[in-house]
């Protein structure tokens, strides 16, 4: 089932903004993960924060988390048009192969 | 990083017909892989956990004898959707853990007609 909300739902910016996405979960974690798809594509991982990670950064892109409030933020610096996808946060119970469990996504439109 | 590749792409089949789907985990090995289904717009819901060697593990209201998950060695897991009906018509995805970090297959667009 899914663990939580992103929001918002969709985003609209113009290149050369930032975009920061929300991410709020249920449950405890051992990390959370930032995907991004394209449509009609497989998801690719961008970024991982672990439990007692409050901060970290990945060239354009800067991952918080706040356990106390069990959300992540994703913020994208300096989008590209090529930036446009939606993105999901995912969270694990452990750090073993446990299963993942997805927001519901942002769909990020960057335009020229 | 390391690489899921996911068979075929697109599938466009005729109701009560049987497509099968391969996962395989081209540089790493894989004893457990995940089968998503994503809906239009939609989150990825897990259908089931594969298990090399053994039994898959399904996620509530998915069914066993629908959707067959065959994970005979540690690069490959199948999917099978057998009987497909319009309503299986869908995006379908698979993973595989290298350690905590998921990698995903391209994905499968079946649609049943």
């Amino acid at each position: 089932s899914q663990q939580g909300e992103e929001d918002p739902q969709a985003l609209s910016i113009q290149e050369g903004e930032n975009a920061t996405m929300n991410c709020s979960y249920k449950t405890s974690i051992n990390n959370l993960q930032w995907y991004r798809q394209n449509s009609g594509r497989g998801l690719v991982h961008l970024i991982l924060i672990r439990s007692n990670e409050r901060e970290k950064h990945s060239g354009r892109l800067r991952v918080t988390l706040d356990t106390s409030k069990k959300s992540s933020s994703l913020l994208i610096t300096a989008s590209r048009a090529a930036d446009t996808a939606s993105y999901f946060c995912a969270t694990a119970a452990n750090s073993g192969y446990s299963t993942l469990t997805f927001g519901k996504g942002t769909m990020l439109l960057v335009s020229p | 990083g390391a690489v899921v590749s996911q068979h075929p792409s697109r599938v466009i089949c005729k109701s009560g017909t049987s497509v099968k789907i391969e996962c395989r985990s081209l540089d790493f090995q894989a004893t457990t892989m995940f089968w998503y289904r994503q809906f239009p717009k939609q989150s990825l819901m897990l259908m089931a956990t594969s298990n090399e060697g053994s039994k898959a593990t399904y996620e509530q209201g998915v069914e066993k004898d629908k959707f067959l998950i065959n994970h005979a060695s540690l690069t490959l897991s199948t999917l099978t959707v057998t009987s497909a009906h319009p309503e299986d018509s869908s995006f379908y995805i698979c993973s595989a853990r290298q350690g905590a970090q998921a990698f995903f297959g391209q994905g499968t667009r079946l649609t049943v007609v």
